[in-house]
């Protein structure tokens, strides 16, 4: 099974329609992130929280809001979403960056979201 | 002025020469530096980070950071078809030690 899974893989929607994506993960990382990834755009910070009473804005928070319902879950919702919200999303977990640790980001397996 | 700027591609190199991707950034204080691979389709995968002045050798990939010139690179020797994929450079940024920015990748594709 996989660290870090994400709920759904794929999902088309209509414009309008309220959409949650959702996060859990086995590493026991505190810090959790959503990114968004456009074709030549990279990867896009939307959300971060390092813990169950942290939630933090990226780049690109409009129009997505987030819940840290536990320290393994983290789902993020398009309250209303709208065609250019058509997207790759990514979840991820980190450990601190100390101790000689990287900090590396460990990433889900994507949820394609589309939009019409 | 992005944060992190990389060449999109595509890089075509022959299979068995060394291929360079490059990254400059603009953030003079960030911290760490990192090179993830991602196939089409598929989540990035780190392959390498680094925080001090230097090389850093790993097998067949060699990351380079140069605090003073902003830039950080990522050699990949003896390249391999299996190395095709896109490349993603990202950093922890002095302002908020905490993120992790991601440049917008390039896409390398290793020639038979």
């Amino acid at each position: 099974d996989a660290d870090v899974t994400q709920t759904p893989r794929n999902r088309i929607t209509k414009t309008g329609k309220r959409i949650m994506l959702e996060c859990s993960q086995t590493k026991g990382h505190d810090r959790m992130y959503w990114y968004r990834q456009d074709p030549g755009l990279g990867l896009r910070l939307i959300y971060y929280s390092f813990d169950v009473k942290d939630i933090n804005k990226g780049e690109i928070s409009d129009g997505y809001s987030v819940s840290r319902q536990a320290q393994a879950k983290f789902s993020l919702s398009l309250e209303s979403a709208i065609p250019n919200q058509t997207a790759l999303y990514f979840c991820a977990t980190s450990a601190p960056r100390d101790r000689g640790r990287s900090g590396e980001l460990f990433f889900g397996e994507g949820s394609r979201l589309t939009v019409l | 002025q992005k944060e992190v700027e990389q060449n999109s591609g595509p890089l075509s190199v022959p299979e068995g020469a060394i291929a360079s991707l490059n990254c400059t950034y603009s953030d003079r204080g960030s911290q760490s530096f990192f090179w993830y691979r991602q196939y089409s389709g598929k989540s990035p995968e780190l392959i390498m980070f680094i925080y001090s002045n230097g090389d850093k050798e790993d097998g067949r990939f060699t990351a380079q950071l140069n605090k003073a010139s902003q830039y950080v690179s990522l050699l990949i020797r003896d390249s391999q078809p299996s190395d095709s994929a896109t490349y993603l450079c990202a950093l922890a940024p002095y302002s908020s030690a905490s993120k992790i920015i991601f440049g917008s990748g390039t896409r390398l594709s290793i020639r038979p």
